[in-house]
């Protein structure tokens, strides 16, 4: 069973409005959660990440929001510019249990729009 | 800059052939991986390695195997090529600071016939 879901495969957004990727988890022992963002041809290339005591961490143009009770997190792109075309793929790490793999997503497909 | 380095970005074989993916860094790294990419299914684990001639099975073993004979090296061995091991093959390496941010090679495109 998916531990990680990305619901929506691909996403097209106008340059200039706002990107809103979501994922969804259901392992209660995730605490620590990833963005990377992968072009083709490449390997993903991290981008943010939050650790599960916070609900909000910023970088530049991207922010990623946690809902812990809802098992919820999403990246925010403000605003979107045609280079941010590329899969996102959210991960989930459980810090407490040790030297673990990220758990993955399928990755939702973002096209950024001129 | 850190860099993971996978030896073949495309190759192409043919059923039946013993193929070996390559994958350095150069980071001091304890913690290597080897994922495959295909459309729709993300990305899924094969195995890793947390220590040189040590190896877990990922989520995906099945066909696959490991070998880990320095640190800076993650070999990803296919015994027998299939076809539905057509995909994109991608290593990533990790220091544990409490949470495995990866860093990942460029890929690997590997085509059998």
């Amino acid at each position: 069973d998916q531990q990680v879901k990305q619901n929506s495969p691909s996403l097209s957004v106008q340059e200039g409005r706002i990107s809103i990727l979501n994922c969804d988890y259901t392992n209660s022992m995730f605490d620590y959660f990833l963005w990377y963002k992968k072009y083709p041809a490449e390997g993903p290339t991290f981008l943010i990440s939050i650790s599960s005591i916070k609900d909000k961490n910023e970088d530049g143009r991207f922010t990623v929001f946690l809902n812990k009770s809802a098992k919820h997190l999403s990246l925010h792109i403000v605003p979107s510019q045609p280079g941010d075309s590329a899969v996102y793929f959210c991960a989930a790490s459980a810090i407490k249990t040790g030297n673990t793999p990220l758990v993955f997503g399928k990755g939702t497909r973002l096209s950024v729009i001129a | 800059d850190v860099k993971v380095t996978q030896s073949s970005r495309y190759l192409v074989k043919r059923t039946g052939e013993k193929v070996f993916l390559e994958c350095v860094q150069d980071m001091d790294h304890e913690n290597m991986f080897w994922y495959r990419q295909d459309p729709g299914l993300g990305l899924r684990l094969i195995y890793f390695s947390y220590d040189v001639k040590m190896k877990e099975k990922g989520d995906i073993p099945e066909g696959y195997s490991v070998s880990r004979e320095k640190k800076e090296r993650f070999s990803l061995i296919l015994e027998s090529a299939s076809t539905n091991q057509t995909s994109m093959y991608l290593c990533a390496s990790s220091i544990y600071t409490g949470a495995n941010v990866l860093t990942f090679g460029a890929g690997s495109r590997l085509t059998v016939l």
